[in-house]
């Protein structure tokens, strides 16, 4: 079985701060990692994602992620926040090459002028 | 653009009444769809694996009975929500992979459904 724990429910950061956005997985076969965003009133947006291959993953509009099996994390950052990136964010797992994912329970990011 | 819609996105209705949600892939063909289910401050849980021309696969804790899927084409999947209550007001959302793709999922923009 797979889990997804995000740690904080509301995150909230001035703009130009970093974003730091924490994920832990419980997985029993190696996972892949998924980080979707999603703005209000609409759907999901994939971010970026973790397939095995390089542990650092560079994803869109300035956010990345790393894959550390050792501490079961996949923590989504961004160097500089902007106005643009308040959503809500999912961290979620699969098994490899499987289609079904399992979604933590969200992170609202506000971004403070 | 979206390339997976879901229609209505959001929706009123009666209890005991029956709503029909629509998830349709635009600019592809999708032989599997997903149902998600979001409560309110909570994650999205899978509900249903929706297979073209098969009946669907679903997870445990959902009654089949209550949440018809029927997956008639390979563009379009249908949720509905028989006999509504109350406690199925929720958020849901679907997901679809291309056929042909490079297995990106892709997510509908989501319905909110609230009954009263």
């Amino acid at each position: 079985a797979q889990s997804v724990t995000q740690l904080g429910s509301h995150v909230s950061v001035s703009e130009g701060a970093l974003v730091l956005l924490r994920c832990n997985y419980s997985s029993s076969v190696p996972p892949y990692l998924f980080w979707y965003v999603q703005y209000p009133n609409q759907g999901l947006q994939l971010l970026l994602k973790y397939t095995s291959a390089a542990t650092l993953v560079k994803g869109i509009n300035g956010f990345e992620a790393e894959f550390k099996k050792s501490e079961t994390s996949f923590h989504l950052t961004k160097p500089s926040a902007h106005m643009s990136d308040a959503a809500e964010y999912f961290c979620a797992v699969s098994e490899p090459g499987a289609q079904k994912l399992v979604f933590g329970q969200g992170t609202r990011l506000t971004i403070n002028p | 653009g979206a390339v997976v819609s879901q229609h209505p996105s959001r929706v009123i209705c009666k209890s005991g009444t029956s709503v029909k949600i629509e998830c349709r892939s635009l600019d592809f063909q999708a032989t599997t769809m997903f149902w998600y289910r979001q409560f309110p401050k909570q994650s999205l849980m899978l509900m249903a694996t929706s297979n073209e021309g098969s009946k669907a696969t679903y997870e445990q804790g959902v009654e089949k009975d209550k949440f018809l899927i029927n997956h008639a084409s390979l563009t379009l999947s249908t949720l509905t929500v028989a006999s509504a209550h109350p406690e199925d007001s929720s958020f849901y959302i679907c997901s679809a992979i291309n056929d042909r793709g490079a297995n990106t999922i892709y997510f509908g923009e989501g319905s909110w459904l609230t009954v009263v």
